[in-house]
């Protein structure tokens, strides 16, 4: 199977601040790469498919970027509501597999 | 409007069995694969089961192989899981999830599965 890791397992950050968030596969991927956002007992949400693609309504301030190995989820000015844990999410292969999460914080 | 609405969860016994059912509605349900995903408590996301449009391919986590089972009918708009000989790291929230291979746009709440004796 695909195995992913994504850096750091978690950070505070102020809002306004630029975030990244890292996540690398164990072999090569394409652009098969998707990014959700998860809040506290609620479903994950798409923030990016492909890639670099962002899904419909989610606010321009989420970019993702990469291919191959390694991958990269930016928010350039965090907002209050983007308080939550980032998961990436291979789809190259049919076995499906996530990132362990990345949890952002108040700072 | 996309609707995904899983039901079926509940406290079962290690070597039990459980099914759960997911909903679907406002979109050609048949036209799409579907997926399972599991998330146990204060945990990252585990990709459980995939099933393909016309039930043609069907993949398994290395942890639920053998013991879960995955299967859909189209007619009734329905997504299932048969959870078999089930175990305590079983024990987790189940997503239903629409076409996680183009990224999962579309999610079911959720419903709590508990293994405990």
């Amino acid at each position: 199977d695909i195995q992913m890791t994504q850096s750091p397992s978690s950070l505070s950050a102020s809002v306004g601040d630029r975030v990244t968030i890292t996540c690398r596969a164990s072999q090569s991927i394409s652009s098969y790469l998707n990014w959700y956002q998860q809040k506290p007992g609620k479903a994950p949400k798409l923030l990016i498919y492909a890639a670099s693609s962002l899904q419909s309504g989610v606010p321009s301030r989420f970019s993702g970027s990469g291919s191959g190995t390694d991958f990269t989820l930016t928010i350039s000015s965090l907002q209050p509501e983007d308080f939550a844990t980032y998961y990436c999410q291979q789809s190259y292969s049919t076995r499906f597999t996530f990132g362990p999460g990345t949890k952002v914080d108040i700072k | 409007e996309v609707q995904l609405v899983e039901s079926g969860g509940g406290l079962v016994k290690p070597g039990g069995s459980l099914r759960l059912s997911c909903a679907a509605s406002g979109f050609t349900f048949s036209s799409y694969s579907m997926n399972w995903v599991r998330q146990a408590p204060g945990k990252g996301l585990e990709w459980v089961s995939s099933i393909s449009s016309s039930s043609s391919y069907i993949y398994y986590a290395d942890s639920v192989k053998g013991r879960f089972t995955i299967s859909r009918d189209n007619a009734k708009n329905s997504l299932y899981l048969q959870m078999n000989s089930l175990r305590a790291e079983d024990t987790a929230v189940y997503y239903c999830a629409r076409d996680i291979s183009a990224g999962a746009g579309y999610w079911g709440q959720g419903t709590l599965v508990t293994v405990s004796s």
